[in-house]
């Protein structure tokens, strides 16, 4: 069974661009959470994704939004970036909602804002 | 609410050594218990886990024991590889719902 799939692995961008990263979960998988890991912070919840409804959203602003689709691939976008959202990003796929459900993730999309 | 703390790095052992990172949670209810690897460059890698108290969760070499009384999770191995070399993360997930609350991470170095 093919992993968990992050795109793009690496992106730059500017202060007050935006950007979209792409996740695709393992086959069979219906939730997807989003994470955010730096240095000083370690990694940080963003959001998660069961049947195209975001069912909890960490502490992060507005700015920081995501969608899944019908076939559970999900987006995360922030718009007018900043530098301190220079970040690994990472997506994690699990079944379901089950407790004992093991989250599986991807490589990480690497952001570096400039 | 929830949380986890996890023992402050780096640690750097010889190959061989024993190694214990401690892992002490915060929990409402049964959380489930995990320790994820990061190696150099990629994303995190279920190591082991437990969904009760009492559970031993081992892969690897590695064991962690779910231990309600003392709310920890200590992961241990009995002799390290330099292949071990990695950031390990002790993570709950909350028995309310799918979030998880992950630790601050521990880097490990193995030195042969």
């Amino acid at each position: 069974k093919a992993g968990v799939t992050q795109t793009p692995r690496y992106l730059i961008k500017t202060r007050g661009q935006q950007v979209t990263l792409s996740c695709s979960p393992i086959s069979g998988h219906r939730s997807v959470s989003w994470y955010q890991q730096t240095p000083g912070q370690g990694l940080q919840f963003l959001f998660e994704y069961f049947s195209e409804t975001q069912r909890n959203k960490g502490n992060f602003p507005g700015r920081f939004s995501g969608r899944q689709f019908s076939n559970s691939r999900s987006e995360m976008n922030v718009s007018t970036l900043e530098l301190g959202d220079s970040a690994l990003y990472l997506c994690a796929s699990s079944p379901g909602l089950g407790r004992t459900d093991t989250q599986y993730f991807g490589p990480g999309t690497r952001l570096t804002v400039l | 609410g929830d949380s986890v703390t996890q023992m402050e790095g780096p640690v750097t052992l010889s190959e061989e050594a024993f190694l214990t990172i401690n892992c002490t949670y915060t929990a409402t209810g049964y959380p489930s218990l995990f320790w994820y690897v990061q190696y150099p460059g990629e994303g995190l890698q279920l190591l082991l886990k437990a969904t009760k108290a009492d559970d031993k969760g081992s892969n690897k070499g590695f064991e962690a024991t779910y231990r309600k009384e003392t709310t920890s999770f200590h992961l241990e191995k009995g002799s390290v590889q330099v292949s071990d070399s990695a950031v390990y993360f002790c993570a709950l997930e909350a028995f309310t719902g799918n979030q998880f609350y992950f630790g601050t991470g521990t880097s490990l170095t193995v030195i042969p």
